[in-house]
């Protein structure tokens, strides 16, 4: 089975720049989440996905960042202007169904805003 | 609001030595509980994950319990070796989504 995909794997901008990042689940995952990993830190969720439809996105800087899934499949993460403090790594997650099943993680994408 | 919390933050122990890392929960009320290990650069790669109606699963080395009464899970890790040297997470799910802990940082000396 192949797993999370995510892409690009390294990203440096300067802020105020803009970014985004892909990110493909296993194939028949219809919840798909993004969250944020700040060094030291355990990740945060920025939104979650059920399908098409965002099922939270409280966590979101909804000023900056902006995420879709188009057909319920491959989704887009979006930062801009990015600022400093958006430097962190990027991690897209799918699972079966929300909560209740195993998530299953891709690499991540690591932004470096200069 | 669901807090996580994981303690030690960080550990250092010998080859050969078995170890506990613990990671505590305010809710009760969860899915489920999964433990993850995250290698430096690298996402998260699950471990084990266990329904809130189970009490510990097991692969081998590793054993994970679970008490929902107290709010704790245990990760059990038998005879370390330097290759287990990473981060583990735990997190747990409970209202659609999952809640992370800050993680441990373990160090197995050769």
């Amino acid at each position: 089975e192949a797993g999370v995909a995510q892409s690009p794997r390294y990203k440096i901008i300067e802020k105020r720049q803009s970014v985004a990042f892909w990110c493909n689940p296993i194939s028949g995952h219809a919840t798909l989440y993004w969250y944020q990993q700040i060094l030291g830190q355990g990740p945060k969720l920025l939104i979650q996905f059920q399908n098409n439809g965002v099922v939270d996105d409280s966590q979101l800087p909804k000023d900056r960042f902006s995420a879709e899934r188009l057909k319920g499949v491959d989704s887009t993460l979006k930062i801009q202007p990015a600022k400093l403090e958006d430097s962190a790594v990027y991690l897209c997650a799918s699972s079966l169904s929300d909560g209740a099943s195993p998530l299953h993680f891709g690499n991540g994408t690591r932004l470096t805003v200069t | 609001k669901q807090e996580v919390t994981q303690i030690p933050a960080a550990l250092s122990v010998p080859e050969g030595e078995n170890l506990v890392l613990n990671c505590s929960f305010t809710d009760s009320a969860i899915y489920n509980l999964q433990w993850f290990r995250q290698d430096p650069g690298k996402g998260l790669t699950s471990l084990l994950l266990i329904q809130s109606s189970q009490r510990e699963q097991t692969s081998g080395r590793l054993n994970a319990s679970l008490d929902k009464s107290s709010g704790r899970s245990t990760l059990y890790i038998a005879a370390s070796q330097p290759g287990d040297s990473a981060t583990y997470l735990c997190a747990v799910s409970g209202t659609y989504k999952y809640i992370f802990g800050t993680g441990t940082r373990l160090k197995v000396l050769a």
